[in-house]
């Protein structure tokens, strides 16, 4: 079974500095993973996703991740945070079950963003 | 505009009292799924369809019961809630995954269900 790992359950930078969100899976096959972002009372939005066509994902806002097969790492980097990226971000991991797709979620990382 | 509608948005109830919360999508996908949220523990499944008359369990399914008649529609039912179903719920849709292919799944706004 995969398994994803996000190694902060908050995260606190300043407006206009990087930001880096850090995930870690686990997979017996090629995965596809994906960064999901909540923000405050509202549904799941997807951020980017990797599918294995290009191991750097652009994704919406100006978030990117990188997929790295050897150390099993997708983390999530933005060069500048904005107030607006104040939310919960999920790393998640695409199961296959018997050709059946099963997402694995992470336990989130919260994002605070100060002036 | 595609989305995923759930209703209601907020409930509170007692124990043992029946209730049934819905979920439709306009994206005509054939998957479906509900998903529990707490705390420090991300979103976990508790039940998916493949398509209609198609549902299985996911991983916290005890207590919980769905039907899916109708392609759109995904209702997900607590026969007898008990305290420890309080938590945040989501809906959610896709195209229908396979062998080696993933799709981005889609998320309605959440259910946030309170029993005392």
């Amino acid at each position: 079974a995969q398994s994803v790992t996000q190694l902060d359950s908050h995260v606190s930078v300043s407006e206009g500095t990087p930001v880096l969100l850090r995930c870690n899976y686990s997979s017996s096959y090629s995965p596809s993973l994906f960064w999901y972002v909540q923000h405050p009372n509202k549904g799941l939005q997807l951020l980017l996703k990797y599918t294995s066509a290009a191991t750097l994902v652009k994704g919406i806002n100006g978030f990117e991740a990188e997929f790295k097969k050897s150390e099993t790492s997708f983390h999530l980097t933005k060069p500048s945070a904005h107030m607006s990226d104040a939310a919960e971000y999920f790393c998640v991991v695409s199961d296959q079950i018997a050709g059946f797709q099963k997402l694995v979620f992470g336990t989130g990382t919260r994002l605070l963003v100060s002036p | 505009e595609a989305q995923v509608t759930q209703n209601p948005r907020y409930l509170i109830t007692v124990t043992g009292k029946k209730l049934t919360v819905t979920c439709s999508q306009n994206m005509n996908h054939e998957y479906m799924s509900w998903y529990r949220q707490d705390p420090g523990l991300g979103l976990r499944q508790i039940y998916y369809s493949m398509n209609v008359e198609v549902t299985d369990k996911g991983d916290v399914p005890e207590g919980y019961k769905v039907s899916r008649k109708e392609k759109r529609n995904f209702p997900l039912i607590l026969e007898s809630p008990s305290p420890n179903q309080t938590s945040l719920y989501f809906c959610a849709s896709s195209q229908t995954p396979g062998q080696g292919v993933s799709y981005e799944q889609y998320f309605g706004p959440g259910t946030r269900l309170t029993v005392t």
